[in-house]
């Protein structure tokens, strides 16, 4: 089983759309949580980190469920520019202090 | 602020030859990873220093691989010899400490490998 799955897409939505992503863990040790964003040909960026509580940054909402071990990622009013693959990521610390453990990435394409 | 740097950014070589990928990270940063995608696969870690000590290099694939960051400031990852499923982007990144705990790292924008 992977440590970290996501349905690879990829998601094709209108301007406008609200698009949801969902990631589920198999660590139950993971500690941190992210999403980071790759366009294609570049480097990973960090897009938001994840909390139990849930946060938001202007029109993207993350949520983490330690129970079920399931992240989320909503996206609301899409725009061309949101076009790139979401990448999820969690941190087991210990005696591998911090090194990231990515999903393959669910891509994403907004048209107009 | 200069961000993490990679080069070269893209290598094409033999199998059996050897080549040497170089990052430099943010300045200050005591943290560098180095991680590599291969193609249809996830990001996955290699290893990570500490200012110039591996501190994990559980994902190191085999001994053909060789990383050092010598000083603590630059580092480098040698294959040697290379094989044909060494070819993929290898991505190096840093990060600082905040309460003894690594923090967001930023990544360089890769080197593109190809062995043929």
């Amino acid at each position: 089983r992977k440590e970290v799955e996501q349905d690879p897409g990829p998601f094709n939505v209108p301007e406008g759309a609200t698009v949801a992503f969902n990631c589920t863990y198999s660590n139950s040790a993971s500690q941190s949580f992210f999403w980071y964003r790759q366009d294609c040909r570049k480097e990973p960026k960090l897009l938001m980190s994840v909390y139990s509580s849930g946060n938001e940054d202007g029109r993207f909402t993350a949520q983490l469920n330690r129970a079920s071990q399931y992240i989320s990622l909503l996206i609301r009013d899409s725009k061309l520019s949101d076009s790139a693959t979401y990448l999820c990521v969690v941190i087991v610390y210990g005696g591998s202090q911090g090194n990231l453990i990515f999903g393959k990435g669910t891509k994403l394409s907004v048209k107009p | 602020e200069a961000g993490v740097t990679q080069f070269p950014s893209h290598s094409v070589i033999e199998k059996g030859q050897t080549v040497t990928l170089r990052c430099d990270p943010i300045s200050g940063h005591d943290n560098l990873y180095w991680y590599r995608r291969v193609m249809g696969k996830e990001i996955k870690f290699l290893l990570h220093f500490v200012k110039e000590s591996k501190q994990d290099e559980s994902g190191m694939p085999n001994n053909r691989f060789l990383a050092e960051r010598t000083g603590g400031t630059y580092s480098t990852l040698k294959v040697q010899p290379a094989e044909l499923e060494d070819s993929g982007v290898y991505f190096c990144a840093s990060s600082q400490y905040r309460d003894r705990k690594p923090m967001t790292q930023y990544f360089g924008p890769g080197t593109r490998l190809l062995v043929l």
